[in-house]
């Protein structure tokens, strides 16, 4: 089944050091999106791929940084994880973006510990 | 700016009994509105969405939401729950004119009792 799929599923990292999280999909979707998720709150978007098209929220940190090699796969980056950044990450993809694609497709999401 | 505010961030019911969860959007134009579901452990799923068609929108699982712009709401309704609809539920608004950003409420917990 066509899907868009999130590894790892459990991440643990340490304070400051890099880590990369990574996603990809079998939709051939034009867009990719990050989102981060925080206990009992709104999944909240960091930036997403318009094909090569990067863009980023205005008030995503600059510690974050997303890659985007090809269609099928896209990264994020921490460069320098705080105690704060611990979090659900979760990648959606949707066809295209305006009124006829609407529809996002999530992961299963990568838990982020930050130690 | 679209925002969504949902009205209680936890939410129980008896099983068999109905099942509502309130969003109420902010938008300057007619928005795209969308209901999602998230279980333990899994990303969200959408249940269904809103988009300037038919004002009452019928979604998966028996979850239907009613599109009332006097209001500003878009509430989830089931005529009777089941334990299996215990999950976290967001509502989410997008501007069609300016690209699709989707910005998501801050999540009802629906817990089930049987």
């Amino acid at each position: 089944d066509a899907m868009v799929i999130q590894n790892p599923r459990y991440q643990v990292t340490q304070f400051g050091k890099p880590v990369t999280l990574s996603c990809s999909q079998t939709l051939n979707h034009n867009v990719m999106y990050w989102y981060q998720q925080k206990s009992s709150q709104a999944p909240k978007l960091l930036f997403h791929y318009y094909d090569k098209d990067f863009n980023n929220e205005a008030d995503t940190p600059d510690n974050f940084q997303s890659r985007r090699p090809n269609t099928s796969f896209c990264f994020l980056d921490i460069r320098s994880p705080g105690l704060g950044d611990a979090a659900m990450y979760l990648c959606a993809t949707s066809r295209g973006q305006g009124p006829r694609w609407e529809k996002l497709f999530f992961g299963s999401g990568t838990q982020l510990s930050v130690l | 700016a679209q925002s969504v505010t949902q009205l209680g961030s936890h939410v129980s019911v008896s099983e068999g009994a109905l099942v509502l969860l309130r969003c109420n959007y902010s938008s300057s134009v007619p928005p795209y509105l969308f209901w999602y579901v998230q279980y333990p452990n899994q990303g969200l799923q959408l249940l269904l969405k809103y988009t300037s068609a038919a004002t009452l929108v019928k979604g998966i699982n028996g979850f239907e939401a009613e599109f009332k712009k006097s209001e500003t709401s878009f509430h989830l309704t089931k005529p009777s729950a089941h334990m299996s609809d215990a999950a976290e539920y967001f509502c989410a608004v997008s501007d069609p004119n300016t690209g699709n950003q989707f910005y998501f409420g801050t999540g009802t917990s629906l817990t089930v009792i049987p």
